[in-house]
């Protein structure tokens, strides 16, 4: 049963644009709401998380939006760089649990 | 230097064999995980412990199995009873000095069969 539906599965984009993200969730459980970015080779990395009382959060270029009556949130990437490319997983928390979703594999081109 | 040490990088099986992958911690976390990675379906937990020589199930457990004896280290065994144990396998702790902490990842072992 997958709790955490994420989409697109694969984002190209052009370096300067935005990259957005999106996850779904059914489990009304879930209290934190973290994404973790993933380099090739590497285990995911903490990249900024959400609680479900906020519906905006923003670090730097990244941004999640949560809507939680939709039980729906997304990353949104600004001014993306190749830097930024990787894999990219959403997740929702309940107790001292995680769930992920299946991963966005982002490219950001020159 | 903290932090999470996977070990090996690159481990492979033959049939029938069990194998272990190694998972040590100096962060003075708690909590210790074993997710396994496909391509496109995320992260799957396999088992977690909260504490020493205590360990749950997870999504995935068949096939596996762990022990935790020490507060720094959680083995992962793929038993021979895993039919497709080809994966990226990751282990990530948690500290319970507050609500939410992140889990925290190693950097993985690649598991392949011969």
């Amino acid at each position: 049963q997958q709790q955490v539906k994420q989409s697109p599965q694969s984002l190209i984009v052009q370096k300067g644009g935005i990259s957005i993200i999106n996850c779904a969730y059914e489990n009304t459980a879930f209290d934190y709401f973290p994404w973790y970015q993933q380099f090739p080779g590497k285990g995911p990395a903490l990249l900024i998380a959400i609680r479900p009382d906020v519906s905006e959060k923003k670090e730097g270029r990244f941004t999640i939006s949560f809507n939680k009556s939709a039980k729906q949130f997304s990353l949104h990437i600004m001014d993306s760089q190749p830097g930024d490319s990787a894999t990219y997983f959403c997740a929702g928390t309940s107790g001292s649990r995680l769930t992920f979703g299946e991963g966005t594999q982002l490219t950001v081109n020159p | 230097d903290g932090g999470i040490t996977q070990s090996p990088k690159y481990l492979f099986r033959k049939e029938g064999q069990n194998v272990t992958l190694s998972c040590e911690q100096n962060l003075n976390h708690d909590a210790m995980y074993w997710y396994r990675q496909d391509p496109g379906q995320g992260l799957r937990l396999i088992y977690y412990s909260q504490i020493v020589n205590d360990f749950q199930k997870g999504d995935i457990a068949e096939g596996y199995s762990v022990s935790r004896e020490k507060k720094e280290s959680f083995p992962l065994t793929v038993t021979s009873a895993q039919k497709n144990p080809t994966a990226f396998y990751l282990c990530a702790t948690r500290g319970q000095g507050y609500a939410r902490e992140p889990q925290h990842f190693g950097d993985g072992t690649r598991l392949s069969i011969l």
